[in-house]
């Protein structure tokens, strides 16, 4: 048992470049989430999905793209990444109550 | 919409002094509330939470935390600390209806000097 995967753990893109941020966990979770955290500003929320087939906007949406593509995984996509978005990505996900479980992270710098 | 607060920034202690860490949050419904814990390198771990009952809640490595609900306050307790309790504090709330988006604290560096 896994619980919350990330791939990659560390990413350095230049400006305009695009990636793919994959996320998957193994506990049957219903609801999956991607934040980012910046020194200083704790946890926001990018996106969300409460369940399989749907995905909202969290606090900060903008410049970010997400795909919920089965129960298991939900993927967070920069299609122009801006030095802005560097920032530690981590994904979480939880089952029906509120508890989430956290990924290791993913560290990205766009330069 | 909700928020949470969590005045202390950087806090240095050592070790075996009491631990205070002060969370507020605001928010007029029922709430759930958290607090994680993200050791130097790793990921957020799940402290201790509460949802209903009992306002003291009890949790791992000898932390604790008060509801107390008149001052929307859910602050984390030590009776005494460790070196390896050196970690940065996350509260957290939620509302305990419908969807549970959870808004999180900034956080407290918690320093502990052996």
């Amino acid at each position: 048992n896994a619980g919350v995967t990330q791939t990659p753990k560390f990413q350095v893109l230049k400006t305009g470049q695009s990636m793919t941020l994959q996320c998957a966990q193994d506990m049957n979770h219903n609801s999956m989430y991607w934040y980012r955290q910046d020194p200083g500003m704790g946890l926001r929320l990018i996106y969300y999905s409460a369940s399989e087939g749907t995905t909202d906007k969290g606090e900060v949406p903008n410049g970010y793209n997400v795909s919920r593509l089965n129960k298991r995984e939900f993927s967070l996509r920069l299609e122009s990444a801006a030095p802005s978005q560097t920032s530690v990505y981590f994904c979480a996900s939880s089952k029906d109550y509120p508890e989430q479980f956290f990924g290791p992270g993913t560290r990205l710098t766009v330069l | 919409a909700q928020s949470v607060s969590q005045h202390n920034h950087h806090v240095i202690l050592s070790e075996a002094a009491s631990l205070e860490l002060g969370c507020n949050y605001s928010y007029g419904g029922t709430v759930n509330l958290f607090w994680y814990v993200q050791y130097p390198g790793q990921h957020l771990q799940l402290l201790l939470k509460y949802f209903s009952g009992d306002p003291l809640v009890k949790g791992i490595k000898g932390f604790e935390a008060e509801f107390i609900k008149s001052k929307f306050s859910f602050n984390l307790r030590k009776p005494s600390v460790q070196w390896s309790d050196t970690a940065e504090y996350f509260c957290a709330v939620t509302n305990s209806g419908g969807y549970q988006k959870v808004t999180f604290g900034t956080g407290t560096k918690l320093q502990v000097i052996p």
